[in-house]
């Protein structure tokens, strides 16, 4: 598959465990968050959103926890399995709202 | 089946032939968008198109045009490529007025320019 980042920070985590990817953003004028999984030769896949007013988004088996507080951001996976094996990317809206700004990717590795 | 669709998937070209990335998506989306990605930058937007006839430059524009002629299509050319616009690019859309930053993105086109 295609290299999406050489040196990417590395989540290891066992099959069954919860894991928690976090991601600190830039700009205190966004109001979108959002969360992206990219697999080894594919393009990005949207996982979930969440907006400035709101501190806890839940998806299946994915939660998202925003902290404007400290602009920090994280992606809760529960029951984390080996299907969720990816990098998965922050996003956020900026000051210019037709516009996403990526952070620069997690690797999440699930093994037995 | 909803798609991008990019082509193509991979191109290996010369320094200074111009070429053309297309893009499609059958979803009746408005808003598109062209990023390109390398590692340990992350994705970066390139250009991006609001609907047909709208085109605004995103982070990294230079060296790129696009143009939206229909909805479905958002090509991106390189007129007059070079060694440091080696990368993998990303088509995506999104249906902007309901869900705008639910993008769908292609599969992808690695471009190396010798």
């Amino acid at each position: 598959g295609e290299s999406v980042g050489l040196h990417l920070p590395t989540l290891s985590v066992q099959e069954g465990d919860n894991s928690i990817i976090n991601c600190a953003y830039s700009n205190s004028a966004s109001d979108y968050f959002i969360w992206y999984k990219q697999e080894s030769g594919k393009g990005p896949q949207f996982i979930i959103d969440i907006r400035s007013n709101m501190d806890k988004r839940q998806g299946q088996r994915v939660t998202v926890l925003l902290n404007k507080t400290v602009k920090h951001l994280s992606l809760q996976i529960a029951a984390t399995q080996p299907g969720d094996s990816a990098v998965y990317f922050c996003a956020e809206n900026g000051e210019n709202t037709d516009k996403l700004i990526f952070g620069t990717g997690t690797r999440l590795q699930v093994f037995p | 089946e909803a798609q991008v669709t990019q082509n193509p998937r991979y191109l290996i070209t010369v320094t200074g032939k111009k070429l053309t990335v297309t893009c499609s998506q059958n979803m009746n989306h408005e808003y598109m968008s062209w990023y390109r990605q390398d590692p340990g930058l992350g994705l970066r937007q390139i250009y991006y198109s609001m609907n047909v006839e709208v085109t605004d430059k995103g982070d990294v524009p230079e060296g790129y045009k696009v143009s939206r002629k229909e909805k479905r299509n958002f090509p991106l050319i390189l007129e007059s490529p070079s060694p440091n616009q080696t990368s993998l690019y990303f088509c995506a859309s999104s249906l902007y007025r309901v869900r705008p930053y639910e993008q769908y993105f292609g599969p992808g086109t690695r471009l190396t320019v010798t």
